[in-house]
């Protein structure tokens, strides 16, 4: 189970981190993704942290947003800075699978609106 | 980066009858390819990974085909509840695409 919090409305510029929580599995032995879908249209993918540490961004969020995980909390971590308008969307954490690169967990999703 | 491009963009079909959804890739990726639905307000959930391998729990009236470029998801006879939007994903190296979406609604 993925259960997510965070979210909310920020201004232009700001600063936001979501949180991811796992149970029933451990996040550093699989890799976990961030996926993000704008009002009313399709999903995309912003970030992944993989088993090793490694982390991956799509060029729309490089620089600004910064993917981690904290271990002993089982959590993985989404933070935004320097938000601007077309941040606003609804963001999924998910379970990347350890046999693939398909998400097969998702979380309920945290909406971020980005406005001033 | 691999572009995947869905269709038809809306499929208009009624209860019983067969889908056919479409993702074509804008290079080979092998069999890596998942499909995923989504219904209103709620996340994804995966129905088909590496191509033709149904999720658990997934019924047998979702299957997928394809391999390289060209990828095919096909509901047997729609049940009520599985009109909703439907999206190809696939991962290359490090970076995850998606397709655009097929909403499958009633006629």
């Amino acid at each position: 189970q993925v259960v997510q919090s965070g979210g909310g409305l920020m201004q232009p510029g700001g600063s936001l981190t979501l949180s991811c929580a796992a149970s029933g599995f451990t996040v550093s032995n699989n890799y976990m993704g961030w996926v993000r879908q704008a009002p009313g249209k399709g999903l995309e993918w912003v970030s992944v942290i993989y088993s090793g540490g490694d982390t991956y961004y799509t060029d729309s969020v490089q620089g600004r947003f910064t993917v981690s995980r904290d271990n002993s909390r089982n959590t993985v971590y989404l933070q935004m800075n320097n938000l601007r308008v077309e941040d606003t969307a609804f963001y999924f954490c998910a379970r990347g699978s350890q046999l693939g690169g398909w998400f097969d967990y998702w979380g309920q999703g945290s909406l971020v609106t980005v406005s001033s | 980066e691999v572009v995947l491009t869905q269709s038809p963009a809306t499929l208009s079909l009624s209860p019983g009858e067969r889908a056919t959804l479409s993702c074509r890739a804008s290079q080979s990726v092998g069999k890596y390819l998942a499909w995923y639905q989504q219904k209103p307000g709620q996340a994804p959930r995966l129905l088909v990974f590496d191509a033709s391998n149904r999720a658990y729990g997934i019924p047998p009236r979702f299957s997928g085909r394809g391999s390289g470029t060209d990828f095919t998801l096909t509901i047997s006879s729609l049940e009520p509840e599985d009109f909703a939007v439907y999206y190809c994903q696939q991962r290359t190296n490090w970076r995850i695409t998606f397709g655009q979406g097929t909403l499958v609604d009633i006629k």
